[in-house]
């Protein structure tokens, strides 16, 4: 039973357009959620989080926008770069809990 | 650097025949935990640790077992393994459980035949 999907398993874009990307979860007891990029051969790194007390949080190209009534966050990439070719993982955790659930990915392609 | 180190990258091995992935982190992180990658699947988590001598159980714990018995280490334990745990495997920790980022091991990928 997946509790975070992500329904586009890739996306392509053109170098300097918007990327937005799109996770959707089903568990209304999850309060945070965070973003990660993986590129072949290596591990998650972090990309960017946000608390369910707000709904927008911005760290320079990148934008998470949340919206609990519709359970879903989007992750914007302006504008798009080569290098933010990869894919990408949401996941989700409760304030309280200790377990965290991830979608399935989403690969970026950004063409040059 | 701050790292996390997991061993071996790479492992073949013949069904039933216990193995154990290692996982060691510098950070003096609190909570450590293991994912298996599959595609379509995304990452599931497998065993958590908030401490030392405190684990359990994430979304897919069958068939693992985990200890930890200092801070910086958490293994993950195969007693018999099967084809079917045939996976790419994350161990990552973070300074706490509570909502901070992860920081990654470099994965290690296990074929069982």
């Amino acid at each position: 039973d997946q509790q975070v999907k992500q329904n586009s398993p890739s996306l392509s874009v053109q170098e300097g357009r918007i990327s937005i990307l799109n996770c959707d979860y089903t568990n209304s007891m999850f309060d945070y959620f965070l973003w990660y990029k993986k590129y072949p051969a290596e591990g998650p790194t972090f990309l960017i989080s946000i608390s369910s007390i707000k709904d927008k949080n911005e760290d320079g190209r990148f934008t998470v926008f949340l919206n609990k009534s519709a359970k879903h966050l989007s992750l914007h990439i302006v504008p798009s770069q080569p290098g933010d070719s990869a894919v990408y993982f949401c996941a989700a955790t409760r304030n309280t809990g200790n377990q965290f659930y991830f979608g399935t990915g989403t690969s970026l392609t950004v063409i040059p | 650097e701050a790292q996390v180190t997991q061993n071996p990258r790479y492992l073949i091995t013949v069904t039933g025949k216990k193995l154990t992935v290692t996982c060691s982190q510098n950070m003096n992180h609190e909570y450590m935990s293991w994912y298996r990658q599959d595609p379509g699947l995304g990452l599931r988590q497998i065993y958590y640790s908030m401490n030392v001598e405190v684990t359990d159980k994430g979304d897919v714990p069958e068939g693992y077992k985990v200890s930890r018995k200092e801070k910086r280490n958490f293994p993950l334990i195969l007693e018999s393994p099967s084809p079917n745990q045939t996976s790419l495997y994350f161990c990552a920790s973070s300074d706490h459980q509570l909502n901070t980022e992860a920081f990654f091991g470099q994965g290690t990928r296990l074929t069982v035949v």
